[in-house]
């Protein structure tokens, strides 16, 4: 069965940093691309970023480039978001995505951890 | 950045076809995917390049569209299907969600 876990939510001061996990399972986490999308509270869905399946490709939304880094170790089958410079415009549940262009093509996520919640509020 | 529209919400009775609509602000190709959310839990893949059914979704949700108008049907409606459904597009740059349209069952 395939799981995405995220951890590391809570809350945090405007300005500080704060890096998600997601923990991946059941599947071989190096043969797949990922992805962050967030939700703010009571609204939609937006892309954060995406990270290629060898971590060689990053790509980002303009809102969080420069603030944001995807990254991934693959031998502990791990994805992470380093958020640095935090606005509360920022403040959503995260959740990680997994992306496999060879079987449904660009950009379709198709398994969905269950979120890590984000405040940021002084 | 490409901007997705679906109407707010819809109410409709057990047994009965919806039609969700989504419409793009320009051309997506085929690259147009819906999800499934529903309260407090993550999206769910439904419909992937307009009109591909995600397997284990049932046979009664159906995509189709193309450039930038889409449609999702549910044929017949249950009581399980009551959440929200997001389209998204993955043609341009940065990749875009619409608002989201609540489904409600009468």
């Amino acid at each position: 069965e395939v799981q995405l876990v995220e951890s590391g939510g809570g809350l945090v001061q405007p300005g500080r940093s704060m890096k998600l996990s997601c923990a991946a399972s059941g599947f071989t986490f190096n043969n797949y691309d990922m992805a962050w999308v967030c939700q703010a509270p009571k609204k939609g869905l937006e892309w954060v970023a995406t990270i290629s399946y060898d971590g060689s490709s990053t790509y980002y939304r303009d809102s969080v480039k420069g603030r944001f880094t995807i990254s991934r170790d693959n031998a502990k089958s791990t994805l992470y978001l380093q958020m640095d410079s935090l606005r509360s415009e920022d403040t959503a549940t995260y959740y990680c995505a997994r992306h496999s262009p060879e079987l449904y093509g660009e950009g379709v996520m198709d398994a969905w951890g269950q979120g890590a919640s984000v405040t940021v509020s002084s | 950045d490409t901007v997705l529209t679906q109407s707010p919400a819809l109410a409709v009775s057990p047994g009965e076809r919806v039609t969700i609509s989504c419409r793009a602000s320009e051309s997506v190709s085929t690259l147009m995917h819906w999800y499934q959310q529903k309260p407090g839990q993550q999206p769910k893949l439904l419909i992937y390049l307009a009109s591909n059914l995600e397997s284990g979704v049932p046979a009664r949700f159906s995509g189709s569209g193309s450039g930038t108008d889409f449609t999702l049907t549910i044929d017949p409606v249950e009581a399980d299907d009551t959440a929200t459904y997001y389209c998204q597009q993955s043609w341009n740059d940065p990749w875009t969600f619409g608002g989201g349209t609540k489904l409600e069952l009468k």
